[in-house]
């Protein structure tokens, strides 16, 4: 079945580093833009990254621009976001999301995995 | 960047009721939204795509209306598998893919 899971999270110091990997299965991974979403704590839900189908193109939101990195690796079927230089803020459950369709342009994230908890802490 | 609002913020239902919640962007968005349904300690379930259409799988007393800036959510007869919280979304303009504060629904 499509399935989305993640994994990578823990507990960090401030200034910290974490990787968090999302493997993807039953559906054509390469095909398909992929998100970070992430909640925090009692909150609601705040998109972090985009990344195209093939790696050619990121977004990221303005709390993370310069601190964290999408990739992808299609040969793999696995989505990644590299977190550097975290911060007590950044505490929250991490989701990966696929894109509803494959083209033209995205219009709602359909698939999504049981989430990874982050927690930035001393 | 768009911003999202929901209201209410949260509301108090019994089974069987009609429930609306309404999403505004702060300027048009065409009809690029979507609204997902998330149960505590879960993850989130797409319902409506496209403000209108329904996600396959999903019940049909979900459905989606509205374009440009005003949009609801209805569920026609409030079951018990559906107090939840909901949450627009935009994809009009990106970035950001913004949600909305979401709508806490819970049982009267």
């Amino acid at each position: 079945q499509v399935q989305l899971v993640e994994s990578g999270g823990g507990v960090v110091q401030p200034g910290g580093s974490l990787r968090l990997s999302c493997a993807a299965s039953g559906f054509t991974f390469s095909s398909y833009g992929m998100h970070w979403v992430r909640q925090a704590p009692g909150k609601g839900l705040e998109w972090v990254a985009f990344i195209r189908y093939d790696g050619s193109n990121k977004y990221y939101a303005d709390s993370v621009k310069g601190r964290f990195t999408i990739s992808r690796d299609n040969s793999k079927n696995t989505l990644y976001l590299q977190m550097n230089s975290l911060r007590a803020e950044d505490t929250a459950v991490y989701y990966c999301a696929k894109d509803h369709v494959v083209v033209p342009a995205a219009d709602a994230f359909d698939i999504w995995g049981q989430g990874t908890m982050v927690t930035v802490s001393s | 960047a768009i911003q999202l609002t929901q209201s209410p913020s949260s509301l108090s239902a019994s089974v069987g009721d009609r429930v609306t919640i309404t999403c505004r962007a702060s300027q048009g968005i065409s009809s690029a939204l979507a609204w997902y349904q998330q149960k505590p300690g879960k993850a989130p379930k797409l319902l409506i795509y496209d403000a209108s259409s329904l996600e396959s799988g999903v019940p049909s007393r979900f459905s989606g209306s509205g374009s440009g800036t005003d949009f609801t959510l209805t569920i026609s007869s409030l079951q018990p598998e559906d107090f939840a919280t909901y949450y627009c979304q935009q994809f009009n303009s990106y970035p950001p893919f913004t949600f909305g504060p979401g709508t806490k629904v819970d049982i009267k």
